[in-house]
């Protein structure tokens, strides 16, 4: 089956850094998204990876090894705001999304 | 603002009553799901539309039925809910190309409960 693990809940220091994995398995691949999710809001597009590597933009960024079948968010400089879920998401061969669980980031000052 | 609309906000239903959700998108896309978000669970695709086209059925029960009378606009009709149906609901759209990534653009969702 398909499947997609990341943790349920890290909290953090404002100020510091935070990563948060996401390890696949799926049947084929056609790119990973992160998306961010406070209480009670819509989900919104955060990054999107395909190729092996590192993804900047801003304080957020996402790497993705696909040989590993791993990804993970980097966020830097954590503000209070921040305090959100982390869903990460894979896009398998039949163009289908399959979900985590989200990752539910605490800030704390 | 993500250009895709979400109305109620929050509904509470008997089991036997009869209740509609309506999504409204904005943003041109031609395509548009419905998905049910649990506590601690992952987003469980229920329906998609490709141009009002049902083309994905991710074998829901029939209390729930999907209308899309055009690309905008989406419905979920709900009848004789149990009360493990209680969940966010999320409506999303995207477009055909999807622009840059193909990134799904989320409305805020209905709370739904179930009494």
């Amino acid at each position: 089956g398909q499947n997609i693990d990341q943790p349920t809940e890290m909290t953090a220091t404002e100020g510091a850094i935070v990563q948060i994995n996401c390890t696949y398995q799926t049947s084929g691949f056609n790119g990973l998204f992160w998306y961010q999710q406070h209480a009670g809001e819509a989900p919104t597009f955060l990054s999107y990876n395909v190729l092996d590597g590192l993804e900047e933009k801003g304080r957020f960024s996402s790497f993705l090894s696909r040989s590993k079948g791993y990804s993970y968010l980097l966020l830097k400089e954590l503000q209070m705001k921040d305090s959100a879920s982390y869903l990460c998401a894979v896009m398998d061969s039949n163009y289908q999304l399959i979900w985590g669980a989200g990752t539910k980031l605490i800030i704390k000052p | 603002e993500t250009g895709v609309t979400q109305t109620p906000r929050h509904l509470v239903m008997g089991m036997t009553n009869k209740k509609s959700l309506k999504c409204e998108q904005h943003l041109g896309h031609n395509a548009m799901y419905w998905y049910k978000q649990s506590a601690k669970k992952p987003l469980e695709l229920m329906f998609v539309y490709n141009f009002k086209e049902q083309t994905e059925n991710n074998s829901v029960p029939s209390r729930f039925s999907p209308e899309c009378p055009n690309s905008s606009h989406l419905f979920l009709h709900l009848h004789t809910l149990q009360p493990e149906d209680s969940a966010l609901y999320l409506c999303a759209s995207r477009g055909q190309a999807g622009g840059e990534t193909g990134e799904l653009f989320f409305g805020e969702g209905s709370r739904l409960t179930v009494l």
